[in-house]
C-alpha cells in the first residue's frame, strides 16, 4: 500500500459529461502529480501540484482541470468527456522536488460511453 | 525534442534466466533524469529507480541493476536470476530539469516470466 488513495476505483459516464476524480497523498507529501493511462496515449503526465499551487503542466487538455486544496488533496476534473478519455488516471504524490520518488495510487478507471 | 524509445514490446523468459530491457532516450539537455517505474498485473505503478544525468555509476539494488550510459544515450534495466513476480509492464522515462517541464514515458515492455 503506497499510501496515496483515489476514489472512486471505477467511473462509467456518458460522453459529453463532467467528471470529478479525487486523490489523497500521503500524509506529509506536498506535491501531488496526476496522470493518464490509456491504450492509445499511453502513460502520460498531466499535470503537478506542489501545496496548493501549479507547478508543471504536461499534455493535460483544456478540458481538464485540476486543483490541490489546503488539507493537500487533489481533484482532477474532465469535462465534456470524450470516448478517448477512456483510461486509466492516476495519482502520485511525493515529499517535495519533483523529482523525488513519487507513490502512486490505484487509479481511477475511467470508461466513456 | 525529448523522446524515449523501449523497443522490446515483449520479453519471455524462464525462471532464474538474467533478463534486459533496453531503454534509449533522446535529448540535447544535459541536466535530466532517468526513472525505471513497475506496474504488475494488478495496475499499480511502482518507483524503481531515478538516476541523475550526472550521474552514470551503475546502480544494483537485489536481483536489479541499471546501466546508464551517456555515450550512447541508453539506461538499461537488468533482472538477474528472473522469477515469476518480476512479471510485469516496465517503463522508462526521461524528465527535463531545465526549461519546459518535461516528463516523458516510453511505451513499455512487457516482461513474462514463466515457471
Amino acid at each position: 500500500d503506497s499510501g496515496v488513495t483515489q476514489t472512486p476505483k471505477h467511473l462509467i459516464t456518458a460522453t459529453g459529461q463532467r467528471v470529478t476524480l479525487r486523490c489523497s497523498p500521503r500524509s506529509g507529501d506536498l506535491s501531488v502529480y496526476w496522470y493518464q493511462q490509456s491504450l492509445d496515449q499511453g502513460l502520460q503526465f498531466l499535470i503537478q501540484y506542489y501545496n496548493g499551487e501549479e507547478r508543471a503542466k504536461g499534455n493535460i487538455l483544456e478540458r481538464f482541470s485540476a486543483q490541490q486544496f489546503p488539507d493537500l488533496h487533489s481533484e482532477l476534473n474532465l469535462s465534456s468527456l470524450e470516448l478517448g478519455d477512456s483510461a486509466l488516471y492516476f495519482c502520485a504524490s511525493s515529499g517535495g522536488q519533483q523529482y523525488n520518488e513519487q507513490f502512486f495510487g490505484p487509479g481511477t478507471r475511467l470508461t466513456v460511453l | 525534442a525529448q523522446k524515449v524509445t523501449q523497443a522490446q514490446t515483449e520479453i519471455s523468459v524462464v525462471e532464474k534466466e538474467d533478463v534486459t530491457l533496453d531503454c534509449v532516450y533522446e535529448t540535447r539537455d544535459t541536466t535530466y533524469y532517468l526513472f525505471w517505474y513497475k506496474q504488475p498485473p494488478s495496475g499499480e505503478l511502482v518507483f524503481l529507480i531515478r538516476r541523475n544525468s550526472f550521474d552514470e555509476q551503475n546502480e544494483i539494488s537485489g536481483r536489479y541493476s541499471w546501466n546508464f550510459q551517456k555515450s550512447t544515450s541508453s539506461f538499461n534495466f537488468t533482472i538477474t536470476a528472473s522469477q515469476v513476480v518480476d512479471s510485469a509492464v516496465y517503463f522508462c522515462a526521461f524528465l527535463r530539469t531545465s526549461g519546459t517541464y518535461k516528463y516523458i514515458f516510453g511505451t513499455g515492455t512487457r516482461l513474462k516470466v514463466l515457471a
